[in-house]
């Protein structure tokens, strides 16, 4: 059985501070895709990023950045210099990787940021 | 690109109605469709699994009978709430997953309906 855990629920930073959200993931599957995606209060669920199992590389798309470690089974997300608009509840998110079609998505509990000036 | 609607955003209803929500993909077609409720501040429960042209496969606990879901075509599929009650009343989400390409495996959600029956 998949699970992910995100033992953040809730996490406040002032503006410009740099901040981490915590993912830890068990899976059985060799091959699994791990997500992150942003739900702002608006209540839609923003894609951010996609990891293939296989590809352990770090990646950086402006002020976000993630770190997986297959090691530890995490796959943590930092936002650098945060801003107001990063305010959101952020959901980490699992699936078997079949190719071709989308696998059931497991999510974590979500970690709620609350970014102030 | 990989955009998805609802309609509509929301609905009041009145206990014992169905409510039908659309799901639509607007720039790619979507072999499969995805349907979570989310409750406040919880994190989202997949309902059932939508392929176009078959039936869908529901979750453990979830009665499909109630739960009516249709995915007619590429770019939509359809959820009805039938004879609703104040129990249903929720966050209803939908993702679909594009055909081909870098994306196949991704699900891209819609904005949401939130629904109240009285």
């Amino acid at each position: 059985a998949q699970k992910v855990t995100q033992a953040q629920t809730e996490i406040s930073v002032v503006e410009k501070e740099d901040v981490t959200l915590d993912c830890v993931y068990e899976t059985r599957d060799t091959t699994y895709y791990l997500f992150w995606y942003k739900q702002p209060p608006s209540g839609e669920l923003v894609f951010l990023i996609r990891r293939n199992s296989f590809d352990e590389q770090n990646e950086i798309s402006g002020r976000y950045s993630w770190n997986f470690q297959k090691s530890t089974s995490s796959f943590n997300f930092t936002i650098t210099a945060s801003q107001v608009v990063d305010s959101a509840v952020y959901f980490c998110a699992l699936s078997e990787a079949r190719g071709g079609t989308a696998s059931k998505l497991t999510f974590g509990t979500g970690t709620r940021l609350q970014v102030t000036l | 690109g990989a955009v998805v609607s609802q309609h509509p955003s929301w609905v009041i209803c009145k206990s014992g109605t169905s409510v039908k929500i659309e799901c639509r993909s607007l720039d790619f077609q979507a072999t499969t469709m995805f349907w979570y409720r989310q409750f406040p501040k919880q994190s989202l429960m997949l309902m059932a699994t939508s392929n176009e042209g078959s039936k869908a496969t529901y979750e453990q606990g979830v009665e499909k009978d109630k739960f009516l879901i249709n995915h007619a075509s590429l770019t939509l599929s359809t959820l009805t709430v039938t004879s609703a009650h104040p129990e249903d009343s929720s966050f209803y989400i939908c993702s679909a997953s594009a055909w081909g390409g870098r994306s196949t495996d991704t699900q891209y959600f819609g904005p949401g309906t939130r629904l109240t029956v009285l």
